[in-house]
């Protein structure tokens, strides 16, 4: 069983500039959530994905946009990059959109704006 | 509005002894309550949870306790041992939504275990 990878591991941007970062579940899953992590803070919701459509979005700016492929895999797209937007992404999967069910978490992509 | 408070921000150790971490919450609907453990470079993995209708749950050498009443659960590390060393989060959501059941996370408490 492979569990939920995440690329790149680490970017650096420059203040302006887009970015894309992608995910893979973890065989079975159908739904991919995404977390920002800032240094020394837990992880924020950002908004979750399934059946191709997003299901739920935390508090974030409509410049944070994702899509979610047939294969499960998803992608987040951050445009016009603040310097606030340096942090740990990370993507978890789950079997269903339900609450109560485990998410498991990729190790997270390193996003530097400078 | 953070929504789950969670202290120590970090915590020492001896090996052998118990660790203790606290969480609050406010908002009444929230009934999952997990805790994750991350290690550096990794992302967080799922430790154990609870749902309120129990107040106490237990896995090997770590224990949930849940206080409906006060809006507060804890995680004790019994037999605390070096390798538990890591980050630690308390996290809670709701189960009976339409939409994404999104996790709350708590800010963390840095474990460390010393010998």
């Amino acid at each position: 069983e492979t569990g939920v990878t995440q690329s790149p591991t680490h970017l650096i941007k420059t203040r302006g500039q887009q970015v894309t970062l992608r995910c893979s579940s973890q065989s079975g899953h159908n739904t991919v959530s995404w977390y920002q992590q800032a240094l020394g803070q837990g992880p924020q919701f950002i908004f979750q994905y399934y059946r191709e459509e997003e299901n739920g979005r935390g508090n974030f700016p409509p410049r944070f946009s994702g899509l979610q492929f047939p294969n499960y895999s998803s992608e987040l797209n951050v445009n016009a990059l603040e310097l606030d937007d340096s942090a740990l992404y990370l993507c978890a999967s789950s079997y269903s959109p339900a609450g109560g069910n485990e998410q498991f978490f990729g190790p997270g992509t390193r996003l530097t704006v400078l | 509005q953070q929504q789950v408070k969670q202290s120590p921000q970090s915590l020492i150790v001896q090996k052998g002894g118990i660790s203790i971490i606290n969480c609050a919450y406010e908002n009444t609907a929230f009934d999952y309550f997990p805790w994750y453990q991350q290690f550096p470079g990794k992302g967080p993995a799922l430790l154990i949870a609870i749902r309120p209708d129990v107040s106490e749950k237990k896995e090997g050498r770590f224990t949930i306790s849940f206080n409906k009443s006060a809006k507060q659960f804890s995680l004790h590390i019994m037999d605390s041992q070096p390798g538990d060393s890591a980050t630690y989060f308390c996290a809670a959501s709701m189960t009976n939504t339409g939409t994404a059941s999104k996790l709350t996370f708590g800010t963390g408490t840095r474990l460390q275990v010393t010998l």
